[in-house]
């Protein structure tokens, strides 16, 4: 699996907006960008993925570099709930598992 | 959103007892689940994959008579950990994915968190 470099931790402000960064060089060109969060002591929560086009859903928006070897998940507006560790991952299509890295712990300050 | 229950939510046993987690995907078909587990402020390790009617393929390293995996049904799979030893003690957590319907996306369950004494 094609790994991914995040930053051990981040922090916000409430209601200010939040760019997470990835760091993914080796991609391979049919490698999906997985975003997963994951709040204490519960099981991991979907976030948004991507190919190679910029994705937008209610939760987030995913930017991926034009080369895809970079992405940023952006949250618009971070609320204390969003206070989380976010996990980058890539996965091949249609691939059966997901492999997590370490990720990003998000603080959000009221 | 789908929904995966995941029971118990907490066990506690004595060492070398045997505790069976279930997962259950409660509004899809999981033709995929995965059973990963996690040790304070580390990371998910993924220990297997589930596919129904199958075996299931276990990583590197995890013991598949330690933890044994049944993938029974479409919406059911259980994780039994044998002979629970204090080093077992961790946070499992389950996830399904049913991919013709919800493509990429993986859901997880809420965790059991395996306390043995």
């Amino acid at each position: 699996d094609a790994k991914t470099t995040q930053p051990n931790s981040m922090e916000s402000n409430e209601e200010e907006p939040v760019h997470l960064p990835c760091n993914h060089s080796t991609i391979s060109g049919t490698d999906y960008i997985h975003w997963y969060r994951q709040l204490p002591s519960q099981g991991p929560e979907y976030v948004i993925h991507g190919l190679t086009s910029n994705v937008n859903n209610r939760m987030a928006s995913l930017a991926i570099a034009e080369d895809r070897k970079s992405s940023t998940l952006i949250l618009h507006r971070a609320t204390l709930r969003d206070a989380a560790v976010y996990y980058c991952i890539l996965s091949q299509g249609g691939s059966e598992k997901l492999v997590f890295g370490k990720g990003t712990k998000l603080t959000v300050n009221p | 959103g789908a929904v995966v229950s995941q029971h118990p939510s907490w066990v506690i046993c004595k060492s070398g007892t045997s505790v069976k987690i279930e997962c259950r995907s409660l509004d899809f078909q999981a033709t995929t689940m995965f059973w990963y587990r996690q040790f304070p402020k580390q990371s998910l390790m993924l220990m297997a994959t589930s596919n129904e009617g199958s075996k299931a393929t276990y990583e590197q390293g995890v013991e598949k008579d330690k933890f044994l995996i049944n993938h029974a049904s479409l919406t059911l799979s259980t994780l039994t950990v044998t002979s629970a030893h204090p080093e077992d003690s961790s946070f499992y957590i389950c996830s399904a994915r049913d991919y013709r319907v919800s493509g990429e996306k993986l859901f997880f369950g809420s965790g059991t968190q395996l306390s043995v004494l």
